[in-house]
């Protein structure tokens, strides 16, 4: 079975600067993608970026990019320039290519963010 | 676009009680989630339908929980009778179709006491 650590329960960063969220995961198929997802106090969940484990590059959204290291099975989440709008929940998710559309989750980091 | 619709947001209960949560996905969303999201976890997937039919179901308590999704639109989520440990918050999420990207909405949070 697959399976997705976030070793931070907790991360803080000040305003304006950069703070990276870790994620590892656990698998032995070689197609897949990866997601990072943010929950508000709001809880609606929302896609921040994802990654397909055949792509070598990295993906990036605007202030948010990743470091995939398929070998080491690590999925970090770089967030750069820190807004205040940036604190939440952050989730890791794995996702099986071809075999439905199951998402395994991670516990979550919450990321807060001071002014 | 409308987003993912859910209600209740939110519910109390006691154990015993029978609840059910509603969801309606995106306009045109073949494929439809639900998810329970226990505080401090990650949500973990109950039941996926494509259209009105069940694709995954294997981590459903289904001796408690059960679920449709009459005319492969809106669904409903009910639980009979609620357990303490059935406290969580319950997601619905929706996708053109089981390889795309999942959107969810705000979700239910149930407490039973």
């Amino acid at each position: 079975a697959q399976t997705v650590t976030q070793s931070q329960p907790e991360m803080s960063v000040q305003e304006a600067e950069t703070v990276t969220l870790s994620c590892t995961y656990d698998t032995s198929e070689s197609d897949y993608y990866l997601f990072w997802y943010k929950q508000p106090p709001s809880r609606q969940m929302i896609l921040v970026i994802r990654q397909e484990a055949y792509k070598q590059q990295n993906a990036t959204e605007n202030r948010f990019s990743v470091n995939f290291q398929k070998a080491a099975k690590s999925f970090s989440l770089k967030i750069s320039d820190s807004q205040l709008g940036d604190a939440a929940m952050y989730f890791c998710a794995y996702r099986l290519n071809n075999a439905g559309n199951m998402l395994t989750f991670g516990g979550g980091t919450r990321l807060m963010v001071k002014p | 676009e409308a987003g993912v619709a859910q209600s209740p947001r939110y519910k109390i209960i006691e154990k015993r009680q029978s609840v059910a949560f509603w969801c309606n996905p995106i306009s045109g969303h073949a494929t439809l989630y639900w998810y329970q999201q226990i505080l401090g976890q990650g949500p973990k997937l109950l039941i996926q339908f494509q259209n009105n039919g069940v694709v995954d179901d294997s981590q459903l308590p289904k001796d408690r929980f059960s679920a449709e999704r009459l005319k492969g639109v809106d669904s409903t989520l009910k639980i009979q009778p609620a357990k303490l440990e059935d406290s969580a918050v319950y997601l619905c999420a929706s996708s053109w179709g089981h390889e795309e990207t999942q959107y969810f909405g705000p979700g239910t949070r149930l407490l039973v006491l």
